[in-house]
């Protein structure tokens, strides 16, 4: 597509529920990173998928969180047991792998843990 | 890990002025890059800057590529009020990897 689609745009969801996000980053680009952005916040790295590489899970907050990219496209980040701390805008971004290029972001999910 | 110190971290401005901030690191960077974040959404790349000293503009927007390699600054002439936003810095390390993001200004116009 034109753009990073994210998918929902909203979830809200009950304490100790698993949780999956959705990202469907351009075609074309092999890099995909996943953030988190609590309320008035930066943006907290979380994971990266370049290629057929391993992906970098450096910023990955807990065991709870995981994410994998399936057919080099499409990705999705799972988090299990959710915690209200959870509760934040999951955003994800793709890029071309070379270069000293910008990410495009899609527009998040916020989610909410009650 | 790497770090962008980002300044200031909110501004608080009346519509017409100048707005100016800027993002410093402690190693070199290849490439400046400034995003804003309207509220629900997410950031949108605004100026990208590949060369030291380079002086970039777009429309009001006018951002630098320090000769150091080591900061950046972004300067908004006559700011209105659909200016108001986060603003995030971000750059590319010269060893390589992902882009390191600033903490974010989160910018506040007065009409």
């Amino acid at each position: 597509g034109a753009g990073v689609s994210q998918s929902p745009s909203n979830k809200v969801t009950e304490k100790g529920k698993d949780v999956e996000l959705r990202c469907d980053p351009i075609s074309g680009h092999t890099a995909l990173y996943w953030y988190r952005q609590s309320l008035g916040q930066g943006l907290e790295f979380l994971i990266y998928f370049q290629g057929n590489s391993a992906p970098d899970k450096s910023g990955l907050p807990s065991d709870r969180f995981s994410a994998e990219r399936t057919g080099g496209s499409v990705s999705t980040l799972t988090i299990q047991r959710t915690q209200q701390e959870d509760s934040a805008v999951y955003l994800c971004a793709s890029s071309f792998a070379r270069g000293n290029y910008g990410y495009t972001f899609g527009s998040g999910t916020r989610l909410t843990v009650v | 890990g790497q770090q962008l110190n980002q300044s200031p971290q909110s501004m608080f401005i009346q519509e017409g002025e100048d707005v100016s901030m800027n993002c410093t690191s402690s190693s070199i960077f290849n490439t400046w890059l400034w995003y804003k974040q309207d509220p629900g959404e997410g950031p949108v790349l605004l100026i990208a800057l590949y060369k030291a000293g380079e002086l970039t503009s777009n429309g009001r927007l006018t951002a630098q590529f320090g000769i150091t390699r080591k900061d950046s600054f972004l300067n908004i002439s006559a700011s209105i009020p659909s200016d108001v936003g986060i603003y995030f810095c971000a750059g590319h390390p010269i060893q390589g990897g992902k882009l390191i993001f600033g903490q974010g200004t989160e910018l506040s116009v007065k009409p």
